[in-house]
């Protein structure tokens, strides 16, 4: 168990629909990444959050955003959905200093109909 | 521009032998690389890493070697287990605007064989 929850696990909705995914980081970890997994691809790097402000940016649609709350969780919102936004979304944060790795939850796999 | 490859999509291994996963980069700035497995329905799991300012990490029957250089990393498991059938990823790490950004490969799926 990585210590990061990942809610829901499944979701399936239709085209054009908005939904949101949440995640809580480990206990201590100030650092939310946001990663897309499409069909066996690689991670796909979105966006990151640190103690509530956003840190960087990746390969993130416009129809897309997330945020990070003051209890550090962070939720990922995708609105406007297409058929291609069907994918595996993770969730994983770091403690954010050198050299240390990022702790994956399990993932939210959303299906676009 | 994939800054991070692994160009075998799959491998197969006998058990007990060894099992050597391959990662080519190309950006000069990573500076921390880590090895993740990933099993069905499961989120990546963190399995080894290496700083930049070493060559070679050892963790049980994981090893990880670091060329410079050749901006290649590898990872050894030996004796590879039926258990250790899974997807594995490398990724690197480089500091960038007061944080770190982690670039990760597509991913060699393994399979060791009974």
């Amino acid at each position: 168990d990585s210590g990061v929850t990942q809610t829901p696990k499944h979701l399936i909705t239709a085209t054009g629909q908005r939904v949101t995914l949440r995640c809580s980081p480990r206990s201590g970890d100030l650092s939310v990444y946001w990663y897309q997994q499409s069909l066996d691809q690689g991670l796909q790097f979105l966006i990151q959050y640190y103690n509530g402000e956003e840190r960087a940016k990746g390969n993130i649609l416009e129809r897309f955003s997330a945020q990070q709350f003051p209890d550090l969780h962070s939720e990922l919102n995708l609105s406007s959905l297409e058929l291609g936004d069907s994918a595996l979304y993770f969730c994983a944060s770091s403690e954010d200093v050198i050299d240390s790795p990022l702790h994956f939850g399990n993932g939210t796999r959303l299906t676009v109909t | 521009d994939q800054q991070v490859k692994q160009n075998s999509p799959s491998l197969s291994v006998q058990e007990g032998r060894i099992s050597i996963l391959n990662c080519d980069y190309t950006n000069s700035m990573f500076d921390y690389f880590l090895w993740y497995k990933k099993y069905p329905a499961e989120g990546p799991t963190f399995l080894i890493s290496i700083s930049s300012i070493k060559d070679k990490n050892e963790d049980g029957r994981f090893t990880v070697f670091l060329n410079k250089s050749a901006k290649h990393l590898s990872l050894h498991i030996v004796p590879s287990q039926p258990g250790d059938s899974a997807v594995y990823f490398c990724a690197a790490s480089a500091p960038t605007s007061g944080t770190y950004k982690y670039i990760f490969g597509t991913g060699t799926r393994l399979k060791v064989l009974a």
